[in-house]
């Protein structure tokens, strides 16, 4: 099947600093991308539409200044949190589309953690 | 508008019991519906997925799940339960496929009793 990276699995980083966290399809190519936000004990919240070549798309709520989106190729995408604060401290996950004939799915990245001091 | 709700955050089970998660759906239109797998700190790995063919589907580790359009559900089963399958198993919606946004339930957390 499909398979989706994310680099780093996780990062402890001082608050104010800024972060980046790359999602990469690694045997296909994806137009698309979703990136999630998943705090302790909680379930998967969309945060933002990733497209290749134009800008992102984001959640209501979810403030586009603080979570800068670039789908810069076919195989990659990246988050960067901005200033990041001890409430951005969650887990990031990403998602790519595969489409392949009859099947098309989501697949999901490993996700990473971030923790902000 | 789409959404799913799992009933039961947390379900034990006996080793060897029957495993059932529980999932309603809301859809305006014809939904896709997933049933992932969370093991701690990993990310999403799917078990399963309808997508208006046959209503009983058949997933990896011996899950299947039946879509069942008069009850809006698509609850997850497995016939016997192995420790392995402790896990957070999460049911999600979607229009159309693999473009479209996918809305996640709550989780249900999956704990096996030796």
């Amino acid at each position: 099947g499909a398979v989706v990276s994310q680099h780093p699995s996780w990062v402890i980083c001082k608050s104010g600093t800024s972060v980046k966290i790359e999602c990469r399809s690694l045997d296909f190519q994806a137009t698309t991308m979703f990136w999630y936000r998943q705090f302790p004990k909680q379930s998967l919240m969309l945060m933002a539409t990733s497209n290749e070549g134009s800008k992102a798309t984001y959640e209501q709520g979810v403030e586009k200044d603080k979570f800068l989106i670039n789908h810069a190729s076919l195989t990659l995408s990246t988050l960067t949190v901005t200033s990041a604060h001890p409430e951005d401290s969650s887990f990031y996950i990403c998602s790519a589309p595969w489409i392949s004939g009859r099947s098309d799915t989501q697949y999901f990245g490993p996700g990473t953690r971030l923790t902000v001091l | 508008a789409q959404s799913v709700t799992q009933l039961g955050s947390h379900v034990s089970v006996s080793e060897g019991a029957l495993v059932l998660l529980r999932c309603n759906y809301s859809s305006s239109v014809p939904p896709y519906l997933f049933w992932y797998v969370q093991y701690p700190n990993q990310g999403l790995q799917l078990l399963l997925k309808y997508t208006s063919a046959a209503t009983l589907v058949k997933g990896i580790n011996g899950f299947e799940a039946e879509f069942k359009k008069s009850e809006t559900s698509f609850h997850l089963t497995k016939p016997s339960a192995h420790m392995s399958d402790a896990a957070e198993y999460f049911c999600a919606v979607t229009h159309s496929g693999g473009y479209q946004k996918v809305t996640f339930g709550t989780g249900t957390k999956l704990q096996v009793i030796p």
